[in-house]
């Protein structure tokens, strides 16, 4: 069962532009991740934010997590062709959990 | 590090044949997932492995699927009697702890016919 739910489904944007990523999830979380996927490729883990924190950067990412709301979003910035990719975001809930339940994530397309 | 390896990368079969894939996780890793991925479901976890033992099968769909860690290099799944609508890429990813994110294999992308 699906635990995050990625906004939007698609996104297509220009080179240079930013692009941001909503995720909404149910139940309490450990801890919430965003991952990238190639077409055709595995899941790339991107950053992971806890429960306790609020926002966490990694490069041009840019991580917040809303727990009053049950939402994360995630935002590219300065966009580059290489970004294309859809992305996940997926959660760790309950105590002693190991398992990530992941949404079906966004089809972001950065255009040349 | 040569990352997640999982085997074959592609596996074509016919109807009721069994099926095995394979996934050896990063050395040090002690918790091995095995998902399945599709357009219609997207990723469904379908087992997890904590220290070679199977912790949460819940997700494994059918008596026809079942899981091994043998030994922490190492980890099979099979689908016995195969049918088409498995037909979809099955990933392996591993992880040293559980504050830490996952690391996925490339995938085995499996076509039951």
């Amino acid at each position: 069962s699906q635990q995050g739910e990625e906004d939007p489904q698609a996104l297509s944007i220009q080179e240079g532009e930013n692009a941001t990523m909503n995720c909404s999830y149910k139940t309490s979380i450990n801890n919430l991740q965003w991952y990238r996927q190639n077409s055709g490729r595995g899941l790339v883990h991107l950053i992971l934010i806890r429960s306790n924190e609020r926002e966490k950067h990694s490069g041009r990412l840019r991580v917040t997590l809303d727990t009053s709301k049950k939402s994360s979003s995630l935002l590219i910035t300065a966009s580059r062709a290489a970004d294309t990719a859809s992305y996940f975001c997926a959660t760790v809930s309950g105590a002693g959990s190991y398992q990530l339940t992941f949404g079906k994530g966004t089809k972001l397309s950065v255009i040349p | 590090d040569a990352g997640v390896i999982q085997s074959p990368r592609h596996e074509v079969t016919e109807m009721g044949q069994e099926v095995t894939l394979r996934c050896k996780p990063i050395s040090g890793h002690n918790s091995l997932f095995w998902y399945r991925q599709t357009m219609m479901r997207g990723l469904e976890l379908l087992i997890y492995f904590n220290n070679n033992v199977p912790i949460d099968d819940s997700g494994m769909p059918e008596d026809r699927f079942s899981a091994k860690m043998p030994n922490a290099s190492f980890s099979t799944l099979k689908i016995q009697p195969s049918e088409p609508r498995d037909s979809a890429v099955y990933f392996c990813a591993s992880s040293p702890l559980r504050d830490y994110g996952y690391t996925f294999g490339s995938g085995t992308r499996l076509t039951v016919v």
